[in-house]
């Protein structure tokens, strides 16, 4: 079975401020894909990031980055000087590598970030 | 279509009407799923189509819930003898399928209410 824990069920931050948003999956597959999926109040699911488990190189982009350790079974996404428009809810998932592809959700995190 | 649409985008609905609500998929994506997202709270999933079969039909909460595709494209998820329970965002999503592509894709959703 699969699972997709985000602990932070809501987190404030003053504009300006790094926040780091924490994921923890389980899986007992060797393959599988991890993303991130942002949810702005207009309530469209947006793709931010997938990540291969054999890739265990931190990403960048931009104010982004993530951190994926298969040691600890996280993929914790940073912002780095965020800004009000980083407002949203932030999805953790995770996905079998071919054959059947089931996506498994995380609950979520409510980042409000205050101006 | 550039992206997956969804119609209707709202729909309000009396207690006991049966709904339909429709999913287009990004063109050429064999995979498509559909969710639901009750206010303020994550995704859950409900049924998963390769092609025009469903090979994991199991977030799908009664048997009031049923869902078809045809063509392999465009996807209807009826639900009979609505409840108030059921009001929620239904975000249908589609993936490339096969080895290439294992980002999924959301649309905007379909927000029904039931009174």
């Amino acid at each position: 079975a699969q699972k997709v824990t985000q602990a932070q069920t809501e987190i404030s931050v003053v504009e300006k401020e790094d926040v780091t948003l924490d994921c923890v999956y389980e899986t007992r597959d060797t393959t599988y894909y991890l993303f991130w999926y942002k949810q702005p109040p207009s309530g469209e699911l947006v793709f931010l990031i997938r990540r291969n488990s054999f890739d265990e190189q931190n990403e960048i982009s931009g104010r982004y980055s993530w951190n994926f350790q298969k040691s600890t079974s996280s993929f914790n996404f940073t912002i780095t000087a965020s800004q009000v428009v980083d407002s949203a809810v932030y999805f953790c998932a995770l996905r079998r590598s071919g054959g059947y592809q089931k996506v498994t959700f995380g609950t979520g995190t409510k980042l409000q970030v205050i101006p | 279509g550039a992206g997956v649409s969804q119609s209707p985008s709202n729909k309000v609905t009396e207690k006991g009407k049966d709904v339909e609500l429709r999913c287009d998929p990004i063109s050429g994506h064999t995979a498509l799923y559909w969710y639901r997202q009750s206010l303020g709270q994550g995704l859950e999933f409900l049924i998963y189509f390769q092609g025009n079969s469903a090979p994991d039909k199991s977030g799908l909460p009664s048997d009031r819930f049923s869902a078809e595709r045809t063509g392999g494209s465009v996807s209807t998820l009826t639900i009979q003898r609505t409840q108030q329970e059921d009001s929620a965002v239904y975000l249908c999503a589609s993936s490339p399928g096969g080895s290439s592509g294992n980002t999924i894709y959301f649309g905007e959703g379909s927000w029904l209410t039931v009174v």
